[in-house]
């Protein structure tokens, strides 16, 4: 899996956008980048993912670079049951399961 | 949307004792995982199983895990003679095909919190 580097931890206000930022610049052509989260102790949940083109859904949107060495996870109006690790992950192209890093913890304030 | 189910919830074993984690993976899925998370540690990948076999596993997924999926519809996780350090919850997922991930998300269960004392 190509290795992915995310924040530690970000604070976002609730209702503005939370921006999460993943560096993945050993990606190869053919793979895609998938974002999970995990809210407190349950299971992760996926959220999106995407090759190179922006893609959208009713979660978030993810913003890939033209280079595609580095995405940004969008969640348009954050609330706070957004608040949960984010992680962000590059599997092989041949790959058949998720490897977890450490991820991003997202705080929503209110 | 549909749902990984687990049970229990939570189990207490003591050491030594033989554990079995029970999943319902969606009807449709091709696909099973085990998952665990140690506390305050990162969510480790165990095994995966396709097709009545496993079909890949981790170095954690020793001769004490094994897998079985005993009826078309139930996926077991069995832990022969727990250690204090099996401590852990355990996710069981699915997906629905047996291809690559290529398209397709993992659906995950809420989890069963093992405690080994």
């Amino acid at each position: 899996d190509a290795k992915t580097t995310q924040p530690t931890s970000m604070d976002c206000a609730e209702g503005r956008a939370a921006n999460l930022p993943c560096n993945h610049s050993t990606i190869s052509g053919n793979e895609y980048v998938y974002w999970y989260r995990q809210i407190h102790s349950q299971g992760p949940q996926y959220i999106i993912h995407g090759l190179k083109n922006n893609e959208t859904n009713e979660m978030a949107s993810l913003i890939i670079t033209e280079d595609r060495k580095s995405s940004t996870l969008i969640l348009p109006h954050a609330t706070l049951r957004d608040t949960a690790v984010y992680y962000c992950i590059v599997p092989s192209g041949s790959a058949r399961q998720l490897t977890f890093g450490s991820g991003t913890q997202l705080t929503v304030l209110p | 949307e549909p749902e990984v189910t687990q049970t229990p919830s939570h189990q207490v074993t003591q050491m030594g004792q033989e554990v079995i984690l029970r999943c319902v993976p969606i009807s449709n899925h091709l696909y099973f995982y085990w998952y665990r998370q140690i506390l305050g540690q990162k969510v480790e990948f165990l095994v995966s199983f396709y097709n009545n076999e496993i079909s890949e596993k981790s170095e954690i997924f020793d001769d004490q895990f094994s897998v079985e999926r005993p009826d078309g519809s139930n996926f077991t996780l069995k832990i022969r003679s727990t250690k204090l350090e099996d401590s852990a919850m355990y996710f069981c997922a699915s997906r629905e095909t047996g291809g690559f991930l290529i398209y397709e998300k993992l659906f995950f269960g809420s989890g069963t919190q093992l405690s080994v004392l």
